[in-house]
């Protein structure tokens, strides 16, 4: 079963940056994948961030941004504030129809 | 601007069968190219993907609750539900619904609030 991996945790200081990672047990992450990242404040409803490997979704601000870094995908956030402190998830559509969600990464502003 | 709301009983026995709906406003399961989807939450842990129901009728589930899931058009059109049986206290969670864009975007757009659903006796 394909599995998606995520750091369980990062800490940036205000003002830093961060890059978060998504990768496959088993095989590369591709612009194939669409890989797209959510973030989830405490007690809110998941809200997207970037789909599409690198494409913001609206009203997102440009300190946020998607890659493909090595054989991973990447969210990197510059500038961290405090309102960036959440549960961070990637997620990926394989070429099978099905979605895989990662474990998520709890980012820690401080 | 197409919402979700999901509705359904807060609280399940142990090896019943969970019963939820989403109702779309704004919009239809049955038009548009979008995969119309159940995740869930449980407590501390992460989001996980249950399954979706296509426009084209295609139905996708998570292979480790294949045996256990059912989604289907609701009683209208604007309504999708689950249905997940022989629940255990594992089972307990907040259950998302939440409309994902197909090709060529793939990505999931609009997400209800959510609604917890506890498995106790």
């Amino acid at each position: 079963q394909t599995v998606v991996t995520q750091e369980p945790s990062f800490s940036v200081s205000p003002g830093g940056t961060v890059t978060l990672t998504c990768g496959l047990t088993s095989g590369s992450v591709s612009t194939a994948n669409y890989p797209s990242w959510y973030h989830q404040p405490p007690g809110q409803a998941p809200r997207t961030l970037i789909y599409s490997t690198n494409t913001r979704s609206s009203g997102v601000p440009d300190r946020l941004s998607g890659s493909i870094l090595g054989n991973k995908a990447a969210l990197t956030i510059t500038g961290a504030q405090a309102d960036d402190e959440a549960d961070y998830y990637c997620i990926l559509f394989m070429g099978s129809g099905v979605w895989v969600f990662g474990g998520g990464t709890k980012v820690t502003v401080l | 601007q197409v919402q979700l709301q999901e509705s359904g009983p807060g609280l399940v026995k142990p090896s019943e069968t969970l019963s939820l709906t989403c109702t779309v406003s704004g919009g239809s399961v049955t038009t548009g190219s979008y995969h119309w989807n159940w995740i869930r939450k449980p407590p501390g842990k992460g989001l996980e993907w249950i399954g979706y129901l296509s426009y084209s009728g295609t139905i996708k589930y998570n292979p480790s609750l294949n045996s256990r899931v059912t989604i289907s058009v609701g009683t209208s059109q604007s309504q999708f539900s689950l249905r997940l049986s022989s629940v255990t206290a594992a089972d307990t969670a907040v259950y998302y619904c939440a409309r994902a864009s197909g090709f060529p975007v793939y990505a999931f757009e609009v997400w209800g609030q959510g609604t917890m659903v506890t498995v106790s006796s």
